[in-house]
Formats: C-alpha cells, sequence, structure tokens
C-alpha cells in the first residue's frame, strides 16, 4: 500500500507563479524526500527533510513537514516551464535499510 | 549522476518467458534497490540488496528474483513473464552520508512490455 498520497494529482500553472504540492504519509518516519520526474526519465532527487526539521531550502524550493499532521508541502518558487514534471514524495519509515515508499505523484505543466 | 546504467533499455517479451534486466553500479555502493513504476501507483518497491549475495524482499515481490554476485551488478528476473509485469523498472543505488540523510539515485529505467 502507498505510505504517502500527492495532492494534488494534477496542477497546471503559468510561468512565475508559485506551484505547492501536498503530501501525506501514514506512518512514523525518519525522513521525507521529494523527487522530480521528467517524462521518460528516471527520478532525481530534489530534497531531504528530516523528522526532526520543520522546513527546509534549496534554491526555488521550499519544503515544509508537520509529522503531527503526518503531511509535507513541496513549494516551487516563480516557476518555469523546465519545472514541468511530476512530483513524487517518498518516506523512509525507518524499517531499515532506507526502503522507500513513494507516493502517486503531482503532474506540474507549467506553461510559458 | 550517480554512475548507474540499466540494461536493455527497452525490451518486448512474451508471456511465458524469462527476462532479466540488469543495474550496474560504477562507485561501489553497497545498497541497492529495484522499484517498479506504474500509473496510479507510484513506485513500489521490488527488492532489494544490502550487500553481496544478499538480498531481500520489498512491497510487490511475488514473480521476482533478484541476484547480487558482484557490488557493481544487481540482477532481476522474472522466471516467467506475465502481463501484469508490463512496466517501468528503475534501479536504485544508496549514498550513504551517515544514517537520516542517506539518499536513493535512480537509474535512467527500463521499459517492459510483455505480450
Amino acid at each position: 500500500s502507498q505510505q504517502g498520497e500527492e495532492d494534488p494529482q494534477a496542477l497546471s500553472i503559468q510561468e512565475g507563479e508559485n506551484a505547492t504540492m501536498n503530501c501525506s504519509y501514514k506512518t512514523s518516519i525518519n525522513n521525507l524526500q521529494w523527487y522530480r520526474q521528467n517524462s521518460g526519465r528516471g527520478l532525481v532527487h530534489l530534497i531531504l527533510i528530516r523528522s526532526n526539521e520543520r522546513e527546509k531550502h534549496s534554491g526555488r524550493l521550499r519544503v515544509t513537514l508537520d509529522t503531527s499532521k503526518k503531511s509535507s508541502s513541496l513549494l516551487i518558487t516563480a516557476s518555469r516551464a523546465a519545472d514541468t514534471a511530476s512530483y513524487f514524495c517518498a518516506t523512509d519509515a525507518g524499517t531499515g535499510f532506507q526502503k522507500l515508499v513513494f507516493g502517486t505523484g503531482t503532474r506540474l505543466l507549467v506553461s510559458p | 549522476d550517480a554512475g548507474i546504467t540499466q540494461s536493455p533499455r527497452h525490451k518486448v517479451t512474451e508471456t511465458g518467458t524469462p527476462v532479466t534486466l540488469r543495474c550496474h553500479q560504477t562507485e561501489n555502493h553497497r545498497y541497492m534497490y529495484w522499484y517498479r513504476q506504474d500509473p496510479g501507483h507510484g513506485l513500489r518497491l521490488i527488492h532489494y540488496s544490502y550487500g553481496v549475495k544478499d538480498t531481500d524482499k520489498g512491497e510487490v515481490s511475488d514473480g521476482y528474483s533478484v541476484s547480487r554476485s558482484k557490488t557493481e551488478d544487481f540482477l532481476l528476473t522474472l522466471e516467467s513473464a506475465t502481463s501484469s509485469q508490463t512496466s517501468v523498472y528503475f534501479c536504485a543505488i544508496l549514498r550513504t552520508s551517515g544514517g537520516a540523510t542517506d539518499t536513493q539515485y535512480f537509474g535512467p529505467g527500463t521499459r517492459l512490455t510483455v505480450l
């Protein structure tokens, strides 16, 4: 069963706008990670946030984590057409060997 | 780029035939993983390895076996392929940096079609 559920499933915005994606999960975690996947390609690691962190930044990316609500959000500021991709959250539930459980993803379309 | 290659990149096969997918890494990482990706399911873990000859099952291991005789190669075998195994298969390695920030990096994927 999926640990994470992303919301929305699909998001369409204009260049320059901000994009926010949410992820909910079910069990306690060690960390939560966000990945990007361009169409037909492999996954690219974006950012990792540990369970004792609440917010993390990397360039135009901002990730928040609320362990009390078992949720995370990914904000992409000033979106570009090149940000068009699917975005997945993945959780490490601390069961050993860093076995990640992925959500179903948010498809982001950024139009010029 | 984590030095991961997968072969073949595309394969079409018939139901009942055996298929082996190969994942090769150049950075000597201890942990390797096989996932499958299907619409509406995201990525699901099939098997993983924590060292040479050390492997274990993931979430969706039925119908799959793996082998790791060398650090650099992790093989995924479908003993008798079924149409439900049509999917995109991704291999991953774990770059370790001390526990809570260890990160998986993915290969380019293999698209498998079982007719």
